[in-house]
C-alpha cells in the first residue's frame, strides 16, 4: 500500500528563517514519483516538484531545495530565507508508475511571521 | 496559457440536495482529475478521465456521485442526493500525456461545498 506522512501539521517561523517540511512515504514499487504542492489561501494547488524515485539528487530552485533520500524513503523540502508569500499548506504526494493516482500527505500549514 | 477553469467557486446547499461542479482543463490536456479535498486532509482522487473515457474511479461513491466528460474536455461531477459529508472543495485537475508518460497534474481553484 501506498502512503505519504508528514507529522508537521503547522509551523510557524519568522520572516528570514529557514523552514524544512517533512515527508515520509511508504511504498513497495520501484518506479514511482514524489512531488510537492503549495496550497496558498486561495485554494489552487500549485506543482512545486517532480522526483522520480531512480534520481536521488537534491535540486535547488532560488529558495526552494528538496532532499530526496531513498534509504529512509524522505523527501524533504526546505525553504531558505522564508517569506510571508510562503505561507501556505504544503502537499508531498506520491504516484505510482502504473495507474497514475496520487497519493497526498495530509499537508503542512506553514505561517511565516513577519 | 490559461489554467484549469471551475465553476461555481462556492456552493452551499441543504443534505439530499443535488449539485453540479464543472471544470475545463487545460487546452490540450487529455487527462482530467476530480479530486475531494476534506478540511484538514490531502486531496483524494474520485476520478480520472482520458480523454472521454475514465481510468479510474475506484474511490467515486458511485451510489451519489457521478462524472462525465463527454467531449473529452470539459467535465461535469454530480452529487445526488447530498450528504453532510460531503462537505469539501473539489478540485479539478488536468495534465498531458505522452505515450505512458503523465506530465505533472495543474489544478484549479476548487469548488468549495458547504452542505447544511
Amino acid at each position: 500500500a501506498q502512503k505519504v506522512t508528514q507529522a508537521q501539521t503547522e509551523i510557524s517561523v519568522v520572516e528570514k528563517e529557514d523552514v524544512t517540511l517533512d515527508c515520509v512515504y511508504e511504498t513497495r514499487d520501484t518506479t514511482y514519483y514524489l512531488f510537492w504542492y503549495k496550497q496558498p489561501p486561495s485554494g489552487e494547488l500549485v506543482f512545486l516538484i517532480r522526483r522520480n524515485s531512480f534520481d536521488e539528487q537534491n535540486e535547488i530552485s532560488g529558495r526552494y531545495s528538496w532532499n530526496f533520500q531513498k534509504s529512509t524513503s524522505s523527501f524533504n523540502f526546505t525553504i531558505t530565507a522564508s517569506q510571508v508569500v510562503d505561507s501556505a499548506v504544503y502537499f508531498c504526494a506520491l504516484r505510482r508508475n502504473t495507474g497514475n493516482q496520487f497519493y497526498f500527505g495530509t499537508g503542512t500549514s506553514l505561517t511565516v511571521i513577519p | 496559457e490559461a489554467g484549469v477553469a471551475q465553476s461555481p467557486r462556492y456552493k452551499i446547499i441543504e443534505k439530499r440536495q443535488s449539485v453540479a461542479f464543472w471544470c475545463n482543463p487545460i487546452s490540450g490536456h487529455a487527462t482530467l482529475y476530480w479530486y475531494q479535498q476534506i478540511l484538514g486532509q490531502g486531496p483524494k482522487l474520485l476520478i480520472q478521465f482520458q480523454n472521454n473515457g475514465v481510468v479510474d474511479d475506484s474511490q467515486l461513491p458511485k451510489d451519489r456521485f457521478s462524472a462525465e466528460r463527454l467531449k473529452g474536455v470539459d467535465s461535469t461531477l454530480k452529487i445526488q442526493p447530498a450528504k453532510l459529508e460531503d462537505s469539501a472543495v473539489y478540485l479539478c485537475a488536468s495534465s498531458l500525456q505522452q505515450g505512458s508518460y503523465l506530465y505533472e497534474q495543474y489544478f484549479g481553484p476548487g469548488t468549495r461545498l458547504t452542505v447544511t
